[in-house]
């Protein structure tokens, strides 16, 4: 099993819709939640950062951590065709150790 | 925020030559850089981890001969694939990590470099 599930889609949805992405983990040690971007042939570019559990807002994004389910998830609202990429999470244990990474889900954004 | 400057973007070689990829922490200093590669439609894979001033910690399956990796400055650390075959050819992110218990383990990408060996 896998540290950290994420489902690699490709999730399709209309523009203007809210596009829901998920992760599940295993290890309850993880206190550190990422969610990267990555466009095609580019880097993975950082959108959300939350330490231990709870709601995180940023504009169009939201991130909620839920520790007691080991459950973590981003919803982009108002979505736009732009926002179609892979959408990675990133966890870790602490502030030095590495991050584990989600398969990846890649969002498509209809117009 | 932060920004990491890979380079090249793309590279195309000779089988048996050597490749140096560049990667610059431009507006912070990082004690720590990654370096990753990443199949088409997979997710990064961890190659290696350079702290400045010391050696590489490589990952298991990770030729250390293969994957040279320097990390002379706080500001720069080098990837060379030595010898390069075409089973290397794929997509090498390095990430740098800003330092500090307060900054948490937040990686910051560079763009990636496409290597292509022939």
């Amino acid at each position: 099993q896998k540290e950290v599930e994420q489902d690699p889609g490709p999730l399709s949805v209309p523009e203007g819709a809210i596009v829901s992405l998920n992760c599940t983990y295993s290890n309850s040690a993880f206190q550190y939640f990422m969610w990267y971007r990555q466009y095609s042939r580019k880097g993975p570019e950082l959108l959300m950062y939350t330490y231990s559990s709870g709601n995180k807002e940023d504009g169009r994004f939201t991130a909620q951590v839920d520790k007691s389910s080991k459950y973590i998830s981003l919803f982009i609202r108002d979505s736009q065709p732009s926002d179609s990429a892979t959408y990675l999470c990133a966890l870790t244990t602490d502030s030095w150790g590495k991050l584990q990474f989600g398969a990846g889900t890649q969002v498509v954004v209809t117009p | 925020g932060a920004v990491v400057s890979q380079h090249p973007s793309w590279v195309i070689c000779k089988s048996g030559t050597s490749v140096k990829i560049e990667c610059r922490s431009l507006d912070f200093q990082a004690t720590t850089m990654f370096w990753y590669r990443q199949f088409p439609k997979q997710s990064l894979m961890l190659m290696a981890t350079s702290n400045e001033g010391s050696k590489a910690t490589y990952e298991q399956g990770v030729e250390k001969d293969k994957f040279l990796i320097n990390h002379a400055s706080l500001t720069l650390s080098t990837l060379t694939v030595t010898s390069a075959h075409p089973e290397d050819s794929s997509f090498y992110i390095c990430s740098a990590r800003v330092g500090g218990v307060k900054a948490g383990n937040i990686q910051y990408f560079g763009a990636g470099t496409r290597l292509s060996v022939l």
